[in-house]
Parts: C-alpha cells; structure tokens; sequence
C-alpha cells in the first residue's frame, strides 16, 4: 500500500517562505522515480488549486502559471521525497497543501496546514 | 483550461441518483479524471480517463462524457456519498480543477 507522508502543519510570517516534504513508501518495486509528483492546495473553505508537478526520474517540473515564480518542486530520489518550497509568502497563502502520485492523483498525502501570519 | 462544474451544490437522500456535470472550455479528449473529498480529508480518485472506475470504488459510481461535457453520476446515494466532488482534466498543463459540487442531505 503506497503512503505519503508530509511534514506537519507550519505557521510562517508574509515574506517568508516555507518548504513542504512529502515522503513515499510502501508499494511495490520503484513507488517514486518513475511517477509524477503533484501539489495541490486547498484554502479554507475553498476548492482545489494545482499548483505544479515533477517527474523525479527525468526532474522536469510544470508550475502553474499564477505561482511561477514563487513555486519551486523538487525531488530526492534517495529518499523518495518530494518537496514544495513557496516563497514570498502572502496571507492568502493560508491553505492545507497536498501531494499526490501519479498522473491520475490516485494516492494523496495526508496534508499540511499552512498559515500565514504577521 | 476551464471547467464548470454544476450544479455548485444539491440536497439529496439516500436512495437517489445523482449527476453532476463538468464542461471544458475546450477539448480535453477524455482525460478527466473524478474526486471525492469529506471535510477534513484529503480527496479521493474515483474516475480517471473520464469513465474508468479506479480501484475499490463502489460500482454505484460512474462517468460519461469526452471533448467538453461529461458527467459523473452516483446511482444510488448510499450515506458515506455525502461529500464534495471535483473534477480534474490532464490534457494539458496547467491542469485545472472544476470548482466543486457539494452534494448535501
């Protein structure tokens, strides 16, 4: 049974930035290298938001457009992790994030609560 | 690409059918996929490939559609169906998520 697990919720100041991990395992044979790896946000009460992906095995990266700039994924193949770092961090920031495998989302991270805050 | 979802909500009672829709501002072939997300919790795969049912998923669920319109229908609400509903394309980046369908007792 594949897992993602990601790092705990985290409260951050308008202008920082933070960095989200999101840690595969379980499955069989190769659970990350070879699969993409989305991020998804969610503000309070709001819908969902694609905010980019990358495919660790080639490192090639899409971002959505709104927070180019801003989003940087990356990935550690040696410790099957996927991070999303945001920076210049705005209050409208605030949201859970979320990590997903694969092209279809068909496993998802428990999700990380970020708040912004002065 | 943009996808409306609609309706945005609806009241229903076990035992019913529903069917929400989703309409593409262009074509997406059917490379649709369908979520279910209970507050608090992350959402769920139901559809991928606009009809294919993914793995553990009631057969009451089902999807329909390609090009721009397609629908998700619930044939028989069963009480862990109350729940929101988006729907997702991947024919293209930026992928796009519909706003949602809350589907309430």
């Amino acid at each position: 049974q594949v897992q993602l697990l990601q790092s705990g919720a985290d409260v951050k100041k308008p202008g920082s930035s933070v960095k989200v991990s999101c840690k595969a395992s379980g499955g069989t044979f190769d659970t990350f290298s070879n699969y993409a790896f989305t991020w998804v946000r969610q503000a309070p009460g709001q819908g969902l938001e694609w905010m980019g992906e990358i495919v660790p095995v080639f490192g090639t990266t899409k971002y959505a457009p709104e927070l180019q700039g801003r989003v940087t994924i990356t990935a550690d193949e040696s410790t099957s992790t996927a991070y999303m770092e945001l920076s210049s961090l705005r209050s409208d920031d605030t949201a859970v994030y979320y990590c997903a495998r694969g092209g279809d989302l068909s496993y998802w991270g428990q999700g990380t609560l970020l708040t912004v805050t002065a | 690409i943009q996808l409306t979802q609609s309706p945005s909500s609806l009241s229903a009672s076990v035992g019913d059918r529903v069917t929400i829709t989703c309409r593409a501002s262009e074509g997406i072939n059917s490379f649709l996929a369908w979520f279910q997300q209970h507050p608090g919790k992350p959402p769920k795969l139901l559809i991928y490939a606009a009809s294919i049912l993914h793995t553990g998923v009631p057969a009451r669920f089902s999807g329909s559609g390609s090009g721009t319109d397609f629908t998700l229908t619930i044939r028989s609400l069963e009480p862990e169906d109350f729940a929101t509903y988006y729907c997702q394309q991947f024919n293209d980046y930026p992928r796009t998520f519909g706003g949602g369908t809350k589907v309430e007792i």
